[in-house]
């Protein structure tokens, strides 16, 4: 299995700063083929099932806010909240849809400081 | 707009086999990968396992032996089956669709509410 590992576990950032959560993965996930990397963020709100914000690893879902940017390739990847916001707390993941079985970080919780 | 809702009992006894449905709503069931995820109170999410609309299956390797998954594409359903469960089950469940380009499964864009299934006597 790939082992996702986040880093911090949790994290508190004042309103309008820039938040920064890491992922790195056990084995690299950039397919190269196609040059890929096989990596998604989500958001989870309390009480809300996850919502996809990134993909391909710095592709962000239609909807999305532009404050939320991915960046990173092959084991080393980063999710950037660009001015954080009071309605981006919430716990993100990340997972690698590399190959099966399917694996998410543990989570990262982020909060306002 | 794709809409996915879990379905099934809320409390399974020990031993027992929990068995829960996804039905989709908005869009055709037919050519993606959908897959189940738990998530047990305050931890992360654990993938189960997927199917596709052809029954072929993938299942982690952790649950493999008491797992099973079907789909009813004339329902516009996909169901799990956890065999011999145990209080460490107890979890919310999601189902969810692997977005599906030329054949092959990438990343999680729809997902259900969840369902909070708890194993207890």
């Amino acid at each position: 299995d790939i082992v996702m590992t986040q880093s911090p576990d949790s994290l508190a950032v004042s309103l309008g700063e820039r938040a920064t959560i890491n992922c790195k993965s056990s084995q690299s996930v950039l397919y190269s083929s196609n040059n890929k990397n096989y990596l998604a963020w989500y958001q989870q709100r309390p009480g809300q099932p996850p919502k996809l914000l990134i993909y391909w690893a710095s592709t962000r879902e239609s909807g999305v806010p532009d404050r939320f940017s991915g960046s990173g390739s092959g084991t080393d990847f980063t999710l950037t909240i660009s001015s954080l916001q009071a309605e981006d707390v919430a716990v993100y993941y990340c997972q690698q849809y590399y190959t099966t079985p399917r694996t998410f970080g543990q989570g990262t919780k982020l909060e306002i400081k | 707009q794709v809409q996915l809702q879990e379905s099934g009992p809320g409390l399974v006894k020990p031993s027992e086999t929990l068995s829960l449905t996804c039905t989709v709503s908005g869009g055709s069931i037919s050519s993606y990968f959908w897959s189940w995820i738990r998530q047990p109170a305050g931890k992360g999410l654990e993938w189960i396992g997927r199917i596709y609309t052809n029954e072929n299956t993938n299942y982690n390797p952790s649950l493999k032996s008491r797992v099973t998954l079907s789909v009813d594409t004339s329902k516009n359903q996909f169901s799990l089956k956890l065999s011999s469960v145990t209080a460490a089950d107890t979890a919310v469940y999601y189902c969810a669709r692997e977005t599906t380009s030329v054949g092959s499964p990438y990343y999680f864009d729809y997902w259900g509410q969840g369902t909070l299934v708890t194993v207890s006597s």
